[in-house]
């Protein structure tokens, strides 16, 4: 079985550039998550899809984040204009909803460099 | 009340020996505490997992202690080995809101 696929792994862009990172969550896994990791820190939750729906985007900092599912498989993340202060590594995971302590798949993430 | 404090930072064993890494938590909603194994240029993975209706969880060399009156758990590494060396973090998360709090993890050095 597949994992879960992110690209690119690598990023870098000069600060007020735009960026994208897509991630293909494992099959059949209705949950998508966009985490966070800055150095020597762990993850930290931006936005949980169900399905197509964002559930729970209270951690995305909306004046220059985005993201979107469309039809509940692939998700892509967007940052505009990207800020020195956004490089660290994007992780997207996947889980199944219905399960009652849903096991999160990470993917090997997204590594942004801002100049 | 969110934090997962995870301590120490750094740790640094010898080869057979236990690797002893610990976290606490506020949150009394928190009932399901993971730990997850990240290796350099990878993304974390789930290693062992308890929620507070067990004290404690072995599979193989790993095991999770878990302290429910004193909101802590820790994670046990025997007989540590040079490939268990990568960053280990725990977690906690509430039932119905599939969301993980995430430690700011421990990196383990086993030395050959």
């Amino acid at each position: 079985e597949a994992g879960v696929v992110q690209s690119p792994r690598y990023k870098i862009i000069e600060k007020k550039q735009p960026v994208a990172f897509w991630c293909n969550p494992i099959s059949g896994h209705n949950t998508l998550y966009w985490y966070l990791q800055n150095l020597g820190q762990g993850p930290e939750l931006l936005i949980r899809y169900e399905n197509e729906e964002a559930v729970d985007d209270s951690q995305l900092p909306k004046d220059r984040f985005s993201a979107e599912r469309l039809k509940g498989v692939d998700s892509t993340l967007k940052i505009q204009p990207a800020e020195l202060g956004d490089s660290a590594v994007y992780l997207c995971a996947s889980s199944l909803m219905r399960t009652t302590y849903n096991e999160q798949f990470f993917g090997p993430g997204t590594r942004l460099t801002v100049l | 009340q969110q934090q997962v404090k995870q301590s120490p930072q750094s740790l640094i064993v010898q080869k057979g020996g236990i690797s002893i890494i610990n976290c606490a938590y506020e949150n009394t909603a928190f009932d399901y505490f993971p730990w997850y194994q990240q290796f350099p240029g990878k993304g974390p993975a789930l290693l062992i997992a308890i929620r507070p209706d067990v004290s404690e969880k072995k599979e193989g060399r790993f095991t999770i202690s878990f302290n429910k009156s004193a909101k802590q758990f820790s994670l046990h590494i025997m007989d540590s080995q040079p490939g268990d060396s990568a960053t280990y973090f725990c977690a906690a998360g509430a039932s119905g809101t599939y969301k993980y709090i995430f430690g700011t993890g421990t990196r383990l050095k086993v030395l050959a």
